[in-house]
């Protein structure tokens, strides 16, 4: 365990449903990210929240909406997911400055 | 424009001998560097950093080396032992939240 808690660890999910990513963290950081990593890509940062406002938001498609009610906890809600978006999911937190403490990741796979 | 390079996407190495991964920046503005390793399925683990004030960090069998004329990093790693195969990212902060990763190296140790 890392700090940083990830669940579900694998979903599989049709590209009409939705679903919610979930991040847990209790270090005390006061920034956290979501990031994606596809096969044979590197690591994508897709959004920032510090001090619970987001700061950072790459061009991600709509169908991906972050949310962190507060500084221990950030959501990835999923809609209308396409099969491309299939990816492990990575949530980090860090404190300002320093360097991030990663989850384990959610496998998502898109049927 | 990738601002973290890290050009080798795989390395094999002996049991017992010192494995070196290779990582160039182009910011100028970066002053804090960091090596994580990721096994498959699993998130990214913070290994070892480095300040630009130092050129070199050492914490057991890994050191990394700084090279701030040449915007170059490594991390070597010796004696190189079968539970160091993994995936090595290396990463960069210019003192912001962010941190920029390199697309990472593969690392195989063999027996």
């Amino acid at each position: 365990e890392t700090g940083v808690t990830q669940t579900p660890r694998h979903l599989v999910m049709g590209m009409t449903n939705k679903k919610s990513l979930k991040c847990e963290q209790h270090l005390g950081h006061n920034a956290m990210y979501w990031y994606k990593q596809s096969a044979k890509k590197p690591l994508e940062l897709m959004f920032v929240y510090s001090l619970e406002e987001r700061v950072e938001n790459n061009s991600v498609p709509s169908r991906f909406s972050p949310e962190c009610p507060n500084s221990s906890h950030l959501f990835l809600h999923l809609h209308t997911l396409q099969p491309e978006d299939s990816a492990l999911y990575l949530c980090a937190s860090s404190r300002t400055g320093q360097g991030y403490t990663f989850g384990s990741g959610t496998r998502l796979t898109v049927v | 424009d990738q601002q973290v390079k890290q050009n080798s996407p795989s390395l094999s190495v002996q049991e017992g001998r010192i494995s070196i991964l290779n990582c160039d920046y182009t910011n100028s503005m970066f002053d804090y560097f960091l090596w994580y390793k990721k096994y498959p399925a699993e998130g990214p683990t913070f290994l070892i950093s480095i300040s630009s004030i130092k050129d070199k960090n050492e914490d057991g069998r890994f050191t990394v080396f700084l090279n701030k004329s040449a915007k170059h990093l490594s991390l070597h790693i010796v004696p190189s032992q079968p539970g160091d195969s993994a995936v090595y990212f290396c990463a960069a902060s210019d003192g912001a939240q962010k941190l920029v990763f390199g697309h990472g190296t593969r690392l195989t140790i063999n027996p």
